[in-house]
């Protein structure tokens, strides 16, 4: 499969701690996305990081791509109880193609 | 803020019956993509569609399903025949410069429910 797997599947944490979500994934990449979704609603994207960048930083969010050992990480620091949502990470390949991981379930406690 | 939409945001179908799921993607954005989420799960690609024509497709993009730009604005998933595994959630989504410099948007989804 082609698709990246999240880890944790959930995670539950108060507000004001960071999250970190993990993404591992197979197959060569372009470049990888972050995309959140609030319940039953579209995806939103969150980051990009191309193959060739160690780390990116935007806001509150902090992503890592280790090409060797095929993974990602999305750290979401100073939670707040509006980052509960679903957190998905996006490999896209050489063909172009995007696909999606299982996800990472965040809920952010007041 | 230009956005992806999509409808009917609801649809409930006999087994057996054709549905044909809405989107109008982004106005100048070029490569377009459906994909499905059953209930809290994973999402799943479909399909993607570029200068009028399908680029991939996915395992589950058999017979059954088609896709259509038909005046240059719209972009419709077709299923021939639903069955009940058909119950999901349906998002479509565009892109300007496709998957290698660009970010998907999403539209809100369309959520089938097949009897």
């Amino acid at each position: 499969s082609q698709q990246g797997e999240e880890d944790p599947q959930a995670l539950s944490i108060q507000e004001g701690e960071n999250a970190t979500m993990n993404c591992s994934y197979k197959t060569s990449i372009n470049n990888l996305q972050w995309y959140r979704q609030n319940s039953g609603r579209g995806l939103v994207h969150l980051i990009l990081i191309r193959s060739n960048e160690r780390e990116k930083h935007s806001g509150r969010l902090r992503v890592t791509l280790d090409t060797s050992k095929k993974s990602s990480s999305l750290l979401i620091t100073a939670s707040r109880a509006a980052d509960t949502a679903s957190y998905f990470c996006a490999t896209v390949n050489t063909g172009n193609q995007f696909y999606f991981g299982t996800g990472t379930s965040l809920t952010v406690i007041p | 803020e230009p956005e992806v939409t999509q409808t009917p945001s609801h649809q409930v179908t006999q087994m057996g019956q054709e549905v044909i799921l809405r989107c109008v993607p982004i106005s100048n954005h070029l490569y377009f993509y459906w994909y499905r989420q059953i209930l809290g799960q994973k999402v799943e690609f479909l399909v993607s569609f570029y200068n009028n024509e399908i680029s991939e497709k996915s395992e589950i993009f058999d017979d059954q399903f088609s896709v259509e730009r038909p005046d240059g604005s719209n972009f419709t998933l077709k299923i021939r025949s639903t069955k009940l595994e058909d119950s999901a959630m349906y998002f479509c989504a565009s892109t300007l410069t496709g998957a290698n410099t660009g970010e998907l948007f999403f539209g809100e989804g369309s959520r089938l429910t097949v009897l």
